[in-house]
């Protein structure tokens, strides 16, 4: 299996809802990536998570949180977001941390 | 600190005309250098790299790209261009150090008939 997936592809969401987002690989990847990308803008690092642990945080709202289960998969949970926290989320892994990413079809969340 | 520009935010070319798109960076250390393409509504799928050794490197759908160090530049290049490589392209610099890729801006290739 050579590639990450992500679900579910589309959500829509009112302000007061909480839901997740899963993504996952079986490539053996110790690293583990959550983007933001906004239309015609390249996308924005959120998180990383490298051997399962959180090394990054991109001084991301406390409204998203992640969660690395275990190597393979990785959550974002979501509550109380904004309209403006609308786009296209992306997850990507790779080997290790530095190494080229392989990302996801990415979900397009709607906030209402 | 660590950054990448992408000249031209929209690239227009006949099909069947060579390809150029541009990319400089700046890194205080060696650099990995990548090429991403995204087709509408999709993830990023990864095109080439650049990591140590040979400085032109191949990638995908026939795409290639150099590192010219002299130059910080990694263009990206096909020799002959088909509709299907309509879509955004990024370049993405990587010191190996701090685990996250800097993207630059991004080019929207248009192939016309």
């Amino acid at each position: 299996d050579t590639e990450v997936t992500q679900t579910p592809k589309h959500l829509v969401m009112g302000m007061t809802n909480k839901k997740s987002l899963k993504c996952e690989q079986h490539m053996g990847h110790r690293a583990m990536y959550w983007y933001k990308q906004k239309a015609k803008k390249p996308p924005e690092l959120m998180f990383v998570y490298s051997y399962e642990k959180l090394s990054i945080n991109e001084s991301v709202p406390s409204r998203f949180s992640p969660e690395c289960p275990n190597s393979s998969l990785l959550n974002l949970h979501l509550h109380a977001l904004q309209p403006e926290d609308s786009a296209l989320y992306l997850c990507a892994s790779s080997q290790d941390p530095g190494r080229e990413q392989f990302f996801g079809p990415g979900t397009r969340l709607t906030v209402l | 600190a660590q950054s990448v520009t992408q000249l031209g935010s929209h690239v227009s070319v006949s099909e069947g005309a060579l390809v150029l798109l541009r990319c400089n960076y700046s890194s205080s250390v060696p650099p990995y250098l990548f090429w991403y393409v995204q087709y509408p509504n999709q993830g990023l799928q990864l095109l080439l790299k650049y990591t140590t050794g040979a400085t032109l490197v191949k990638g995908i759908n026939g795409f290639e790209a150099e590192f010219k160090k002299s130059e910080t530049s990694f263009h990206l290049t096909k020799p002959s261009a088909h509709m299907s490589d309509a879509a955004e392209y990024f370049c993405a610099v990587d010191t190996g150090t701090a685990s996250k890729l800097t993207f630059g801006t991004g080019t929207r290739l248009q192939v016309t008939l």
